[in-house]
């Protein structure tokens, strides 16, 4: 079946540094989407991409999505501590069928002041 | 107002019991899943209906049965509880193909 892996599992930056979490699917991707989780919360959309090497900013973070819609990047620039979290990609296949997401293992962020 | 709410928050129950979470959206939306987060963090799709349908029905043990009696509501009960069923229960919904999720807040399920 289809399978998202995502690296790193764990990243540890300084504050103000950069951090960058890698996704990849196993499949061809129909969209794909991230998600932020705050230590004890839960999973919060952050966005979409859909088309082919698409990219997309929100502030301090970069998505892009792969030219073959199989893999996927979230870029943070200059971390801040309300960074912190765990963020999930999650792959949503293309060959139609029952509607659900794939999430990635997530990548557990933490920011030292 | 809450998008997606879920009952109880916290749960304590000792093995064999049996117990049931419940889960409304008041977002309109067609489709509910309930997700299954471990002590890794990670998000297994446990099940999803779409208008009151079940339509996936992932390899889960045939104690947790999920029950949809409007596309509002998707509850989920457990039977005979087990130690390894001790984690975080996500109920979240969408709109619809390729719509994004909204999580409700969790059930942190601890069996003893």
């Amino acid at each position: 079946g289809q399978q998202v892996m995502q690296i790193p599992q764990y990243q540890h930056v300084q504050e103000g540094e950069d951090f960058t979490t890698y996704c990849n699917s196993s499949t061809t991707l129909s969209n794909i989407q991230w998600y932020k989780q705050r230590p004890g919360g839960h999973p919060v959309f952050l966005i979409q991409l859909v088309k082919s090497g698409e990219v997309k900013k929100q502030k301090r973070l970069t998505f892009q999505f792969g030219e073959a819609k199989k893999n996927s990047s979230l870029h943070i620039t200059a971390t801040q501590t309300t960074d912190v979290g765990t963020y999930f990609c999650a792959g949503k296949g293309t060959q139609g069928g029952s509607e659900k997401l794939v999430f990635g293992k997530g990548t557990k962020l933490t920011v030292n002041p | 107002d809450t998008a997606v709410s879920q009952t109880p928050k916290y749960l304590v129950t000792q093995m064999g019991n049996d117990k049931s979470i419940k889960c409304e959206q008041n977002l309109g939306h067609d489709t509910m899943y309930w997700y299954k987060q471990d002590s890794k963090k990670f998000l297994k799709i446990m099940f999803s209906y779409n208008n009151k349908e079940l339509i996936i029905n992932e390899t889960v043990p045939n104690r947790f049965s999920p029950k949809s009696p409007d596309k509002a509501h998707l509850n989920l009960h457990i039977n005979s509880l087990e130690l390894g069923d001790s984690a975080v229960y996500f109920c979240a919904s969408s709109s619809g193909q390729g719509g994004s999720y909204t999580f409700g807040s969790g059930t942190r399920l601890t069996v003893v």
